[in-house]
């Protein structure tokens, strides 16, 4: 049972545009939230994340948004760079007992960022 | 450079050997995390380490095991290997249990 779900594959956008990456998840219990992005022969890096006492997180070009009430986040970056083009993954964090918390993450979405 | 260091970067081996990859976390993060990357799946949790013991086991499999030395470096034994377990294995690391994590650029294991 995949508990954050990236329905996206992949996404392709034009140089300067917004892109928009969304991620679903299942688990109430998720209490932060957190985007990676990949590089081919890279490991993942952290981008932004949010708790979720927040709806919103901006850094710079790039915005996190939390509904918890939908069990949803997306991550907007305004505008788009071809540097921008890499493998994202949402990734959610839970505590799982012992002082321990897990990171559950998503599938990944590829963006392509257009010139 | 997440300052996570990760060897081999590649490993080549057949069915039913045996292999360890190795981690060196960023300096003064005590919590080390094991990832299996298969293709066209996410990142898999596997086990994860704090200072030096088990905190918590994801969907790793009996054949696998990990420890974390006095040293805090990690190191993740495959065993009987099966074609299926030819994955990227990514080795993260944090100050804390509920800090963000840095990952390692990864070992590609290829099972033949």
């Amino acid at each position: 049972d995949q508990q954050v779900k990236q329905n996206s594959p992949s996404l392709s956008v034009q140089e300067g545009r917004i892109s928009i990456l969304n991620c679903d998840y299942t688990n109430s219990m998720f209490d932060y939230f957190l985007w990676y992005k990949k590089y081919p022969a890279e490991g993942p890096t952290f981008l932004i994340s949010i708790s979720s006492i927040k709806d919103k997180n901006e850094d710079g070009r790039f915005t996190v948004f939390l509904n918890k009430s939908a069990k949803h986040l997306s991550l907007h970056i305004v505008p788009s760079q071809p540097g921008d083009s890499a493998v994202y993954f949402c990734a959610a964090m839970s505590y799982s007992g012992a002082g321990s918390y897990q990171l559950t993450f998503g599938k990944g979405t590829k963006l392509s960022v257009i010139p | 450079d997440s300052g996570v260091t990760q060897t081999p970067k590649h490993l080549i081996t057949a069915t039913g050997q045996r292999v360890t990859l190795r981690c060196s976390p960023r300096s003064g993060d005590l919590s080390v995390y094991w990832y299996q990357q298969s293709l066209d799946q996410g990142l898999q949790f596997l086990i994860q380490y704090y200072n030096g013991e088990e905190r918590a086991k994801g969907n790793i499999l009996e054949r696998f095991s990990a420890q974390q030395f006095p040293d805090l470096h990690s190191e993740l034994n495959l065993s009987s290997l099966e074609l299926g377990d030819s994955a990227l294995y990514f080795c993260a690391s944090s100050v804390s249990a509920n800090e963000k994590l840095f990952f390692g650029s990864g070992t590609q294991l290829s099972v033949l």
